[in-house]
């Protein structure tokens, strides 16, 4: 079974430039996560997708970060412009579904950027 | 509101000696439990869960975790320990009233000296 795909692996971009990552879940898998993880510290949920509608996105700053899954499968999630804190992994992950209690979730290997 | 705590920032072993990760958890209602695995430059892999039934887990690589109610812990062993298993360990409990997402704890860095 493949696994969560995520690219790029790695970007590095000047402060107030703009920067998209890409994420292709599980097939099959209805959920869909985006995490930033700050080097040292767990992960920390920007936005949840359930299909292709947003379940959760109270952690997201909106006035920079923005993230789409238009047809319920792939999903990507831009920055614009990038301020020199979002230097961090993004992490990209999949579930089962929604109220799936019992079902884990399944990480891709993240996307480090560094803004500079 | 749920929440995680893994009260070790970092865990020291020597090698073949048993570990133990600490988790302990609030949650209202019933627990959903996790840990994943991190190793450096890595997503994070899920190692073991707890939904019901049996107070002991078994997962990957040897690890177990054992889940007390009374104490609200779901702690992570293994018998004897392995260099690689040098990692970052996460503990997670699933928020229900939250659209079930993932509640995580800050990690904890395990190193294991051979």
């Amino acid at each position: 079974e493949a696994g969560v795909a995520q690219s790029p692996r790695y970007k590095i971009i000047e402060k107030r430039q703009s920067v998209a990552f890409w994420c292709n879940p599980i097939s099959g898998h209805a959920t869909l996560y985006w995490y930033q993880q700050i080097l040292g510290q767990g992960p920390k949920l920007l936005i949840q997708f359930q299909n292709n509608g947003v379940v959760d996105d109270s952690q997201l700053p909106k006035d920079r970060f923005s993230a789409e899954r238009l047809k319920g499968v792939d999903s990507t999630l831009k920055i614009q412009p990038a301020k020199l804190e979002d230097s961090a992994v993004y992490l990209c992950a999949s579930s089962l579904g929604q109220g799936e209690v019992s079902t884990e979730a399944f990480f891709g290997q993240g996307t480090r950027l560094t803004v500079v | 509101a749920q929440s995680v705590a893994q009260p070790e920032d970092q865990v020291n072993v020597a090698e073949g000696n048993p570990l133990t990760v600490k988790c302990t958890y609030s949650v209202s209602g019933n627990p959903y439990l996790f840990w994943y695995v991190q190793y450096p430059n890595r997503g994070l892999q899920f190692l073991l869960k707890y939904i019901t039934g049996d107070n002991l887990v078994k997962g990957s690589y040897g690890f177990e975790a054992e889940f007390n109610k009374s104490q609200t812990s779901f702690h992570l062993k293994k018998p004897s320990a392995l260099v690689s298993d040098s990692a970052l360990y996460f503990c997670a409990v699933r928020d229900i009233p939250s659209n079930y997402q993932l509640i995580w704890g800050a990690g904890t860095k395990l190193i294991i000296k051979p």
